[in-house]
């Protein structure tokens, strides 16, 4: 079955640094991958979507890329801010009308 | 702008109970969706709902869960005999658009924290 893995658990940067995070998926290529931002004790709130045709997305300060090669995607939040401290999930299309997510990346942006 | 609403924001409950989490979701939109967080875990998907039947349902959605629109705004999640593992945040998810373009954009509620004790 279909397995995602975000990179680190916990993630430190510099604010005004670019913030990169990182999703592996294991097995078939998906038709698409979101990104959310979940805030504690908060629902997930998305942020973009690439399909499985695109290379790259961007929106304001954030681009995503996809390589179905590698099985991953990256995240980027530029010119970060303490305010963009949050927990960043990757969710992948899992078929039909279902999908999976990953654990999350937890990003500390540090004044 | 609209939003999905959910309540209770917190349940607690016994052990054998039957609880009921309620949901509205955004008024136009089409496919609906139940997921759990157990605390410090993953989001997992339970189950998607179209056109008043489930369309998916994950193996945690098992005999003891059902699903249902009571009355075309409501979306309800039935646990009939809760256990404490299903101690858990329960959020209620809603999509716009059916079939064709999948992976539309879904709006989350802030969720219903459920303690079974």
């Amino acid at each position: 079955s279909q397995k995602i893995e975000q990179n680190s658990e916990a993630l430190n940067i510099q604010e005004g640094k670019t913030a990169t995070l990182t999703c592996n998926y294991t097995n078939y290529s998906p038709a698409y991958l979101q990104w959310y931002r979940q805030d504690p004790g908060r629902g997930p709130v998305f942020l973009l979507l690439i399909r499985e045709n695109e290379k790259e997305k961007r929106k304001e300060r954030l681009k995503v890329t996809f390589d179905t090669t590698l099985k991953q995607s990256l995240f980027h939040i530029t010119a970060s801010q303490p305010a963009d401290s949050a927990t960043y999930l990757c969710a992948l299309d899992a078929g039909d009308d279902k999908i999976i997510f990953g654990k999350g990346t937890r990003l500390h942006i540090l004044p | 702008e609209p939003e999905v609403t959910q309540t209770p924001s917190h349940q607690v409950t016994q052990m054998g109970q039957e609880v009921i989490l309620r949901c509205v979701p955004i008024s136009n939109h089409l496919y609906f969706y139940w997921y759990r967080q157990i605390l410090g875990q993953k989001v997992e998907f339970l189950v998607s709902f179209y056109n008043n039947e489930i369309s998916e349902k994950s193996e945690i959605f098992d005999d003891q869960f059902s699903v249902e629109r009571p009355d075309g705004s409501n979306f309800t999640l039935k646990i009939r005999s809760t256990k404490l593992e299903d101690s858990a945040m329960y959020f209620c998810a809603s999509q716009k658009l059916a079939g064709g373009l999948r992976g539309d954009t879904q709006y989350f509620g802030p969720g219903t924290r459920l303690t079974v004790l």
